[in-house]
């Protein structure tokens, strides 16, 4: 079955860039979506469809796909940014994955 | 504002039986498709099944087929987990989530998460 390789852990200062990666076999074919899970809250969409933010998403949210990689990019990060990052996409009906999930620590 | 509001959870013995339900407010649940996606303690998040808006069509992973159910009351405006033959690999929070709008496939995104609800499989 499709896997979605996460790193289990990404750690940034605050203001800078984290790359959160999201690896499959060409999962630049697919659709790829985005959640946030602050500790002990739901999941939050942050990003669909590779690259598109829902309404009321900060701008510094974004995301790309190509080749085997898709990548969450959070930009100026903050303190509040802290969380679990998940991937998830689909290859059939009955086949929706999610990536392992991805700790994002602010330094 | 979209709410889905999880409620059914508890602790219940292996090979037993729970329903879950979900009730959605401030949207047309009718017009939407619904997911569950469960979460183990500590883990990653799992998708475990689909519904049309309709209730046409009904899929689900490998992990539940054949054990658990999935239906919807759109005149209650409420969702449905029923889970027969519960085992400890099944215990997780249970979390609603609202899918794509009409005649849609079942991939996602989920734009809006229930808090989730609690199911315990124990002795």
């Amino acid at each position: 079955s499709y896997v979605l390789t996460q790193p289990p852990s990404v750690s940034v200062a605050p203001g800078q860039t984290a790359r959160i990666t999201c690896g499959g076999n060409t999962i630049g074919s697919k659709s790829v979506h985005w959640y946030q899970q602050r500790s002990g809250q739901a999941p939050l969409l942050v990003v669909y469809d590779d690259s598109v933010r829902p309404s009321g998403i900060s701008e510094r949210f974004s995301g790309s796909n190509s080749g085997n990689t898709a990548t969450l990019s959070i930009i100026r990060v903050e303190a509040g940014d802290e969380a679990d990052y998940y991937c998830q996409t689909w290859t059939s009906v009955d086949d929706v994955i999610f990536g392992g999930g991805t700790k994002l620590t602010v330094l | 504002q979209v709410q889905l509001v999880e409620s059914g959870g508890g602790v219940v013995q292996p090979g037993r039986s729970l329903r879950l339900s979900c009730a959605a407010s401030q949207f047309t649940l009718s017009s939407y498709a619904v997911h569950w996606v469960r979460q183990a303690p500590g883990k990653g998040l799992e998708w475990v099944t689909f519904i049309s808006h309709d209730g046409s069509n009904k899929y689900y992973a490998d992990s539940v087929k054949g054990r658990f159910t999935i239906s919807r009351d759109n005149s209650k405006s409420t969702l449905y987990l029923q889970m027969n033959s519960l085992r400890a690999e099944d215990t997780a929070v249970y979390y609603c989530a609202r899918g794509c709008r009409g005649d849609c496939h079942s991939g996602g995104p989920f734009d809006y998460w229930g808090q989730g609800t609690l199911v315990t499989v124990s002795p």
